[in-house]
Order: C-alpha cells, then sequence, then structure tokens
C-alpha cells in the first residue's frame, strides 16, 4: 500500500534556526497530514492540507502540497527546543467506499538549545 | 476536556496469555482505530470501526481481535500474543467528512511487552 515517505530520516539543527522536511508519496490522495509524537507517546495532528491546497499556515508552521510532483514539505520556523519530535506525514488516499491514513516512517528532530 | 485515553499506558504479558488493551473516547466520534507502531517506524493500521461496522486490515492477523460495544469504548484483544506482537498500540479516533479522512485524535499509547 502506499506510503509517504519523509525525508530526511532525521535533523538536528540549533534552536531558533528553520526546520525543513519533505514527504513524498505515490498515488493520488485527498488531502495529507503532519503529526508530531513526542518519545513514548501518541501522535498530534497538526496540520492537514487538501488535494485542492497548495499552502497553508499554522503559526510557526508552513506546509505546502505539489501534487504534479506528489510531495509537500512542512517548515517550522524559529525552531525550539521544544520541537524535538518524531515528524510523521499521512496521506489521506480515496479506497473503494472509504478513505484510508497511511503514515510514513517519519523524521526525527532535534532542536539544540 | 474531550479526550482518547488508553488505559493501561504500559501492559506486561507472558508469551501466549491472552491481553486486552482499552480505549475510550469522549468526543463522540464515529470513527475509532487501532493502529500498531513498532520502534522508529510508521504507525500501521490494524482495523477500524465506522459506527459499528468493523474494516480489518488484510495482513492484519487473526490473532488480533476487536470489539467496540459502544460510540465511546473500543478493545484490542491479542489471543496468544508472541514476542512479535511488542509493539505501541495507538488508538485514534475520527469524525470523517464524507469518504474523507478528517484528522485524527490520538491516545497517549499503550506499550506491550510480551516475556
Amino acid at each position: 500500500s502506499q506510503q509517504g515517505e519523509e525525508d530526511p530520516q532525521a535533523l538536528s539543527i540549533q534552536e531558533g534556526e528553520n526546520a525543513t522536511m519533505n514527504c513524498s508519496y505515490k498515488t493520488s490522495i485527498n488531502n495529507l497530514q503532519w503529526y508530531r509524537q513526542n518519545s513514548g507517546r501518541g501522535l498530534v495532528h497538526l496540520i492537514l492540507i487538501r488535494s485542492n491546497e497548495r499552502e497553508k499556515h499554522s503559526g510557526r508552521l508552513r506546509v505546502t502540497l505539489d501534487t504534479s510532483k506528489k510531495s509537500s514539505s512542512l517548515l517550522i520556523t524559529a525552531s525550539r527546543a521544544a520541537d524535538t519530535a518524531s515528524y510523521f506525514c499521512a496521506t489521506d488516499e480515496p479506497t473503494g467506499a472509504n478513505s484510508k491514513l497511511t503514515f510514513g516512517k517519519g523524521i526525527t528532530l532535534s532542536v539544540r538549545p | 476536556d474531550a479526550m482518547v485515553i488508553q488505559n493501561p499506558r504500559y501492559q506486561v504479558t507472558q508469551f501466549g496469555k491472552p491481553v486486552t488493551l482499552s480505549c475510550s473516547q469522549t468526543l463522540n466520534h464515529n470513527v475509532m482505530y487501532w493502529y500498531q507502531q513498532k520502534s522508529s517506524q510508521a504507525p500501521k493500521l490494524l482495523f477500524h470501526y465506522y459506527d459499528k461496522d468493523f474494516n480489518n486490515e488484510a495482513d492484519t492477523p487473526d490473532n488480533f481481535q476487536s470489539r467496540r460495544p459502544n460510540t465511546s469504548f473500543c478493545f484490542l484483544d491479542i489471543r496468544s500474543p508472541g514476542l512479535g506482537d511488542a509493539a505501541m498500540y495507538l488508538c485514534a479516533t475520527s469524525s470523517p467528512v464524507g469518504r474523507d479522512n478528517e484528522k485524527l485524535f490520538f491516545g497517549s499509547g499503550t506499550q506491550l511487552s510480551v516475556l
């Protein structure tokens, strides 16, 4: 089944810098979502972008979607140590009567104070 | 606050001993999901309920069963846990719009260890 692939697998930056994470997928989607997961905890929804949208903002988050390239990017501006976590993209794929949300393997972000 | 609650946070069981994980929600969402997540891997969908309709993923082992007695509660039963079933089990809920999945609300997860 389709699975978003994030890039890079791990990212280490200094506090205050911007963090850019990428996600690529293989087939058509209804929407693409980004989630965050702190170690040993559940996932928290960050932002959803629909297939007919190209860019969305939420606070320090900016997500873009290029359906022609089947890719998305998540930008976290002015990073903080508290942004240290794993970040997952998830693609909502049309499958028959309903749709299915499939997660990628995630990107480990470390923000150094 | 409305939320998704999983109990217990940590569960230890013995090889082959049945175990049940529980999930409850106060969001009144009609869809509930169970995901399995192994270390440094993507969460993998095991099955989900759309209201009372049960939807099993094709590659979910028969060892895994689920029950949803009402809107608020959902259970994951592992009939004969093997060492390979040690993982984080995540419950999530959503309220889809039409056929599209909107955002999922996750519980904190249950970390299952099999001895």
